[in-house]
């Protein structure tokens, strides 16, 4: 069956601009996680939604940082006013109710100039 | 959360078996080990994961000693296409969140 897919797959924006960064997660996968990559580091958590509602946004760094999950299944990561520090992957990943095992996407590599 | 700890780099051939191995003295009772592999330009992908005593798959085996305060993971006869880095993760399990570390970069060479 589909994995988890993340759009666009790449991003490039200017410092300052607005961008919003999608994952579609393997369906009936009731959590969804968001973490962030930077190069030469492991996957940083972000934020994690179980169903419709954020069980833990202790990851995201500040508030330009948000995320959203309205139907319980695709989710949106919205980042304004983008920073050069924001530069990073961000992987989604997903997780059934009966596993541990979380399903990563490819990410989305976020470069801002 | 247990904090890990993990050779930055190994290097190996082809047919070799490799053993990775990862400290974690402050391990608590509760805390599973649960490995993960990266290859790049993708998103990390489950290998193993176990509680105590060993754990074998169709990928890999996962030894933990008695006080759980390491873990070896062991990759068997690996291939070019094992080159990939290597997260060695403790935490609850569950719907909890994944806590990664650098990991271990592993080279296979011919």
């Amino acid at each position: 069956g589909a994995g988890v897919s993340q759009t666009p797959s790449n991003k490039v924006t200017e410092k300052g601009k607005y961008v919003e960064l999608r994952c579609d997660p393997i369906s009936g996968h009731t959590a969804l996680y968001w973490y962030r990559q930077s190069l030469g580091q492991g996957p940083e958590f972000l934020i994690y939604f179980q169903g419709t509602g954020a069980a833990d946004d202790s990851g995201l760094p500040n508030d330009r940082f948000f995320a959203v999950r309205p139907e319980g299944s695709v989710s949106t990561l919205k980042i304004q006013r983008t920073e050069r520090g924001d530069s990073a992957v961000y992987l989604c990943a997903s997780r059934s109710g009966t596993s541990d095992e979380q399903y990563f996407g490819p990410g989305t590599r976020l470069t801002v100039t | 959360l247990a904090k890990t700890t993990q050779p930055i780099s190994m290097d190996s051939y082809e047919g070799q078996e490799v053993n990775i191995t990862c400290s974690h003295n402050n391990i608590a009772t509760n805390d599973y080990i649960t490995w993960y592999q990266q290859f790049p330009s993708q998103g990390p992908r489950f290998i193993i994961q176990g509680y105590k005593t060993k754990v074998t798959n169709e990928v890999a085996s996962l030894f933990i000693p008695a006080d759980r305060k390491s873990s070896t993971l062991s990759l068997p006869r690996v291939s070019l296409s094992d080159t990939a880095v290597y997260y060695c993760l403790v935490g609850e399990g569950g719907y909890s969140t994944l806590t990664f570390g650098k990991g271990t970069m592993l080279l296979v060479s011919p």
